[in-house]
This record gives C-alpha cells, structure tokens and sequence, in this order.
C-alpha cells in the first residue's frame, strides 16, 4: 500500500498561473482533505470531502477549488494563484469522519513569484 | 468553540532526559478525540495516537507515553531517554461531531523539539 501521495512534490508558479494539485489514496477511505501549512503554523484545512462527488469548504478556501471525481483521487486547483497561496500543502484522508484518525501524504511545496 | 493549546513553542533537551510535550484542549462535547503528530525535518506527518473522551487510561509504546486527564483537558505526551531521532514538530489535534458533516480537525500550533547529542 502506498498509502496516500501527491502529485508534485514541488512547484513553482508565477503570479496569475494555475495548476492542480493530485492526491490519491489506495486506503478506501471515504472522507478526503486538503491542509496548508505556513511557517510555524499548523494546519488550516482548506477543502474537504465526505464521499465521492462531494466537497465542502474548510476554514481558509478561498483562493482554491477542489473536485472529487473519484472516491480515491482529491484535486485542488488554483486558478489564479498568488504570493499569499505560498505553503506546503498536505492532503489526508480517514475511513469516516470525526473519530477517525487522518493519514497524510508527504505535502507539496509551492512557491509563488 | 474547540481549541487546542500546546504552550511549549520550543524545547531544547540533551539525549537521553526525559521531556513532556503538554497539551491543553477545550471543547462543550462530552465525545471526542484527541490525536499527536509528529512533523520531523523531512516534513510528513506521521500519526502517532488516537484517544477518545471516554478512554483516560494511560498509554505507553515503547519509549512514548500519553497521560489523558479529563479533569485538567490535557493530553501530554511523554518521551523517555530522548534521542536525536525524536527532533521533530509535534502536533496536538481535537476532533469532535460538529453535525452535518461539518467536519474539523483542530490543531495546535505545534511543539518544536531539539535533542541535541
């Protein structure tokens, strides 16, 4: 099992550009979730997904949209991206929601000139 | 409203001494877990323990303890002999039913430690 991955591990992006990040798990898991982290902080949950086909927003999602096409696949897109949106971003996932523990994937950095 | 307090910014120990990482939680829910990460340099997250409202026994793997006390809201966690392996950001997390879905994992602003050889 890998786990849960992401896709780039690095990026950088200039003012104005987008891109998606990819997350997939091979867990089965129904509840999905993107976090940022900036320096020195902990994590802000940007996106959420409790099922296949379903998103909700987190604490900070502006700025950000997601999309869950498939139970095993999280997508977080950035249409227009800027300097504030520099973090490292992590997705997770968990079996059901609040009890259960939230496995991470290793995080993509990105950086916006 | 939930809030998970880690006052401990930053510890320095030297290899081998024992340290307590403290955490201190509010929540109105009378079920609800609690969680520690561990953040080393290479920057994952690694899950460390689960523990819910209704379990206040201690637990212990290894060199690694947890002490629940409902009565005080904490949730510290115990390293004993400390190596230098155990450098690394450790986080406290909350979770509780907010209904609907509303799903949030409350987190710490996270406990820095430095095991210096």
């Amino acid at each position: 099992n890998a786990g849960v991955t992401q896709t780039p591990k690095f990026r950088v992006l200039k003012t104005g550009q987008s891109m998606t990040l990819l997350c997939a798990q091979d867990m089965n898991h129904e509840y999905m979730y993107w976090y940022r982290q900036d320096p020195g902080m902990g994590l802000r949950l940007i996106h959420y997904s409790v099922g296949e086909g379903t998103t909700a927003k987190g604490e900070v999602p502006d700025g950000y949209n997601v999309s869950r096409l498939k139970k095993q696949n999280f997508l977080l897109g950035l249409e227009s991206a800027a300097p504030s949106q520099t973090s490292v971003y992590f997705c997770a996932s968990s079996r059901q929601g609040y009890q259960e523990t939230q496995y991470f994937g290793p995080g993509t950095r990105l950086l916006v000139l | 409203a939930q809030k998970v307090t880690q006052a401990q910014t930053e510890i320095s120990v030297v290899e081998k001494e024992d340290v307590t990482l403290d955490c201190v939680y509010e929540t109105r829910d009378t079920t609800y877990y609690l969680f520690w990460y561990k953040q080393p340099p290479s920057g994952e997250l690694v899950f460390l323990i689960r523990r819910n409202s209704f379990d206040e026994q201690n637990e212990i793997s290894g060199r690694y303890s947890w002490n629940f006390q409902k009565s005080t809201s904490s949730f510290n966690f115990t390293i004993t002999a400390s190596q230098v392996v155990d450098s690394a950001v450790y986080f406290c997390a909350l979770s509780e039913d907010q209904g609907d879905s509303n799903y949030q994992l409350i987190w710490g602003a996270g406990t820095k430690l430095i095991i210096k050889p």
